[in-house]
């Protein structure tokens, strides 16, 4: 069965304050994994589409990362703007649904 | 730039009442999807529409949730016989091509049951 799993839950970061998150996965044939954002009482925003292992694709702060068993979502110098809950997410080539994980619930303070 | 809309953005109904939401993709998208979040839990896939058929739905889109889509814009999601814990956020999406460039999410439909 497919699985996605976030670590950490939630992470505190002061403004300028680097980190990584992690997104490990399980999956039967990956079509791509995706990394969203989502606001407190919003639908998720799309942030990126990864699809084969040593991808990565960078948006601003951000930039996200892809091995065969995981991707990580690195935040450079992030700003309060940046708190957010960061979900990942992936797609089988088998199936057309999208399976997410939990969600990292990221706060930076100023 | 272009947005998915969903409407209402809250709806309060009472428990074994039947519910339409509904939703606006993107123009020139061809995959549609609803997704459901309740409160504290992951976001969990309803159901995909393709031309015109459900082409995936999950083991939570039983019988008493039904797609439709009703014109060339609205795509709507039903909900028979509500019942407590179908209180959550709803959301729609849309994508051009299955998946390829991540989904289209609109801000959702927070459904709460009394």
């Amino acid at each position: 069965e497919d699985q996605v799993t976030q670590s950490p839950e939630a992470l505190r970061l002061q403004e300028g304050e680097s980190s990584s998150l992690n997104c490990s996965y399980t999956v039967s044939g990956l079509r791509g994994l995706f990394w969203y954002r989502q606001d407190p009482g919003k639908g998720p925003e799309f942030l990126f589409t990864l699809y084969s292992a040593g991808e990565e694709k960078e948006k601003e702060r951000l930039k996200a990362t892809l091995t065969k068993k995981e991707s990580f979502l690195h935040i450079t110098a992030p700003k309060p703007e940046d708190s957010a809950t960061y979900l990942c997410a992936v797609q089988a080539y088998n199936n057309n649904d999208m399976r997410f994980g939990a969600g990292t619930r990221l706060t930076v303070k100023p | 730039e272009p947005e998915v809309t969903q409407t209402p953005s809250h709806q309060v109904t009472q428990m074994g009442q039947e519910v339409i939401l509904r939703c606006v993709p993107i123009s020139n998208h061809l995959y549609f999807y609803w997704y459901r979040q309740i409160l504290g839990q992951k976001v969990e896939f309803l159901v995909s529409f393709y031309n015109n058929e459900i082409s995936e739905k999950s083991e939570i889109f039983d019988d008493q949730f039904s797609v439709e889509r009703p014109d060339g814009s609205n795509f709507t999601l039903k909900i028979r016989s509500t019942k407590l814990e179908d209180s959550a956020m709803y959301f729609c999406a849309s994508s051009e091509a299955s998946g390829r460039g991540g989904y289209t999410f609109g801000s959702g439909t927070r459904l709460t049951v009394v």
